[in-house]
């Protein structure tokens, strides 16, 4: 069984500081995980993708995650935060079995405070 | 990454009758999937379908209210059927990536009167 927990529904930050969203996995086997963004009423746009390569990932728009197994966590963050990262990003979770399902974490609202 | 349309974006349909969405993608694939994002919540999937065999569906979704066909390897439709305003979500489809990622469709909203 697999499982995502974002650990905040919202999350605010003045522009230009630092963004932080957490997730934590759970995955019997070996997971990858990713970070979506859906701005509103847009579609899911990917920004990354950790798949037991490099453990810090480097994704779109100056975002970057880091697969820490030992915590089981892939948090996002942004070293400075833009107007136009305000959106709802989600994390995802898959396993590399033949049946390439997906589990969604509940989202994160983050809000950008000019 | 694959590009992927919706048809139709958006539409208003009264409870008892049914809606057809389409998804076109512009490359061959093999997995497609369904998805429902209701109102303010994550994204639930609905089912897989793969071309030449039945959709298969998650826990809580079946066929007669769902559903899907796939004709070919560019082409899907799910249908909902006898609408109610709890079926009011966003409908999502998504292709398999080269590798376990999903690239998804704008969505169709749909809102049930």
């Amino acid at each position: 069984a697999q499982s995502v927990t974002q650990l905040d529904s919202h999350v605010s930050v003045s522009e230009g500081t630092p963004v932080l969203l957490r997730c934590n996995y759970s995955s019997s086997y070996s997971p990858s995980l990713f970070w979506y963004v859906q701005h509103p009423n847009k579609g899911l746009q990917l920004l990354l993708k950790y798949t037991s390569a490099a453990t810090l990932v480097k994704g779109i728009n100056g975002f970057e995650a880091e697969f820490k197994k030992s915590e089981t966590s892939f948090h996002l963050t942004k070293p400075s935060a833009h107007m136009s990262d305000a959106a709802e990003y989600f994390c995802v979770v898959s396993y590399s079995g033949g049946y390439q399902k997906v589990t969604f974490g509940t989202g994160t609202k983050l809000q950008v405070i000019p | 990454s694959a590009v992927i349309s919706q048809k139709p974006s958006r539409d208003i349909c009264q409870r008892g009758t049914s809606l057809t969405i389409q998804c076109q993608v512009d490359s061959q694939v093999t997995m497609m999937f369904w998805y429902r994002q209701q109102p303010g919540q994550s994204l639930t999937l609905i089912a897989t379908a793969n071309q030449g065999s039945e959709a298969t569906y998650e826990s809580g979704f079946v066929i007669d209210k769902f559903p899907i066909s796939r004709p070919n390897l560019t082409f899907s439709t799910l249908t909902v059927s006898n609408m109610s305003p709890e079926d009011s979500s966003i409908y999502l489809c998504s292709v398999k990536g080269q590798g376990s990622e999903q690239y998804f469709g704008p969505g169709t909203r749909l809102t049930v009167t």
